[in-house]
């Protein structure tokens, strides 16, 4: 079975700067996917990154960067310019990549880390 | 296209009463998910569907059913509703590609359950 561990259970960053949030995980899959989902305040959950892991390059969205390291099994989530808006729980989330039937896209998250943007 | 929507979004029961959740989706997704968020622990799967009547037990499946009689929808049921099924619940679909690999899961807005 995977396991995803956030060990920060809360971060906080002033306005305009960086943050990173980890993220490690343990499985013996090769193939499998990682995201980082979002949750403000609104309850909602909101796709930030996805990350293959068959891809060495990492991937960007805007702002948002991750550091995957597969061999260390670490998906950090480096976050620029840091705005107001930004101020959500922040979750790392692991899926295994697979054909059919069993292979159902089950996601397997972390316990979360609140990160508080600060004026 | 209004995404994944869940009915209701608050709800407080006693405990011993009965209930349900729907999900509805108007993506065409073939696969749907209904999770739990408790604090601390982040989300874990209930019960999930690979396609219209069919349906799986996920990781804290004791105390709910679930139905798919169609593609759009996901009902999740309480038959007798315990303190300890209070927690938010969250829907999902996914889309299943042909390639096999399955498509990033987009999630409703939750639902507060209260069991008194």
């Amino acid at each position: 079975a995977q396991t995803v561990t956030q060990s920060q259970p809360e971060m906080s960053v002033q306005e305009a700067e960086t943050v990173t949030l980890s993220c490690t995980y343990d499985t013996s899959e090769n193939n499998y996917y990682l995201f980082w989902y979002k949750q403000p305040p609104s309850r909602q959950m909101i796709l930030v990154i996805r990350q293959e892991a068959y891809k060495q390059q990492n991937a960007t969205e805007n702002r948002f960067s991750v550091n995957f390291q597969k061999a260390a099994k670490s998906f950090s989530l480096k976050i620029s310019d840091s705005q107001l808006g930004d101020t959500a729980m922040y979750f790392c989330a692991f899926m295994k990549h697979g054909g059919t039937g069993t292979s159902y896209g089950k996601l397997t998250f972390g316990q979360g880390t609140i990160l508080t943007v600060h004026p | 296209n209004a995404g994944v929507t869940q009915t209701p979004k608050f709800r407080v029961l006693k405990t011993g009463q009965s209930m349900t959740l729907l999900c509805a989706q108007d993506m065409n997704h073939e696969y749907m998910y209904w999770y739990r968020q408790d604090p601390g622990m982040g989300l874990r799967l209930i019960h999930y569907s690979v396609g219209e009547g069919t349906t799986a037990k996920g990781e804290v499946p004791d105390g709910y059913n679930v139905s798919r009689l169609k593609k759009q929808n996901f009902l999740l049921g309480l038959e007798s509703a315990a303190p300890s099924q209070t927690s938010v619940y969250f829907c999902a679909s996914s889309y299943h590609m042909t390639s096999g690999s399955i498509d990033t899961q987009y999630f409703g807005p939750g639902t507060r359950l209260t069991v008194l």
